[in-house]
């Protein structure tokens, strides 16, 4: 089945620095890349995403960039605010197999004010 | 909100006994997953119903059971509960219709605390 593994596992920035988590999947089946942020005790909520027909994604502050030959793709995060600080983590999707998802293990970003 | 609806909220209650724990869907979504989140872990996949059938597995006990019924509300009992099966049990939906990418949304949880 699919794998997915995410580094850092914790990452402390300066406020105003930027911050780059990374992932990497195993399965050259799956085809969606979610990010969800999760606030300390809350649900996990869904930031950004991207198909696997997309090489990167921006929304404001964030981005997300995939290299499919590479198996990989990274979260972005220029400007960080205190309230960034937060659980990421990414996943993969692999739509044509009922719509499972891979989680990895999850990055503890820390902005320092 | 996410739409996806978690009941209860908080619980509470001693080893060795049974808790159901319940999830409504996203109005429209088909697919309901659960998953286990222990003390600063990551998420664990539990299982996912599609439109009332079971649809994948993942690391759940032979404890706990679940399913989903034809309103497609789903249900997660966990029995002969230990000390260690205390965590924060999310609910989560997609709409898996064909439609690409199924979003998974994720309900509020239901924590949950073995005494």
């Amino acid at each position: 089945g699919e794998n997915v593994e995410q580094h850092p596992s914790t990452l402390s920035v300066q406020e105003g620095d930027s911050a780059v988590i990374k992932c990497t999947y195993s399965d050259s089946a799956s085809n969606y890349f979610p990010w969800y942020k999760q606030e300390l005790g809350k649900r996990p909520q869904l930031i950004i995403d991207i198909r696997s027909n997309v090489g990167e994604k921006k929304d404001q502050r964030i981005a997300v960039t995939l290299n499919k030959t590479a198996k990989h793709f990274s979260l972005h995060i220029t400007e960080t605010q205190p309230e960034d600080s937060a659980v990421y983590f990414c996943a993969a999707s692999i739509s044509s197999t009922g719509n499972q998802f891979y989680f990895g293990t999850g990055t503890s970003l820390t902005v320092i004010p | 909100d996410s739409g996806v609806t978690q009941t209860p909220k908080h619980l509470i209650t001693a080893t060795g006994q049974r808790v159901t724990l319940r999830c409504s869907p996203r109005s429209g979504d088909l697919s309901v997953y659960w998953y286990q989140q222990s003390l600063d872990q990551g998420l664990q996949f539990l299982i996912q119903y599609y439109n009332g059938e079971e649809r994948a597995k993942g690391n759940i006990l032979e404890r706990f059971s679940a399913q989903q019924f034809p309103d497609l509300h789903s249900e997660l009992n966990l029995s002969s509960l230990e000390l260690g099966d205390s965590a924060l049990y999310f609910c989560a939906s997609s709409l898996h219709k064909g439609t690409f990418p199924a979003v998974l949304h994720f309900g509020n949880g239901t924590r949950l605390t073995v005494t």
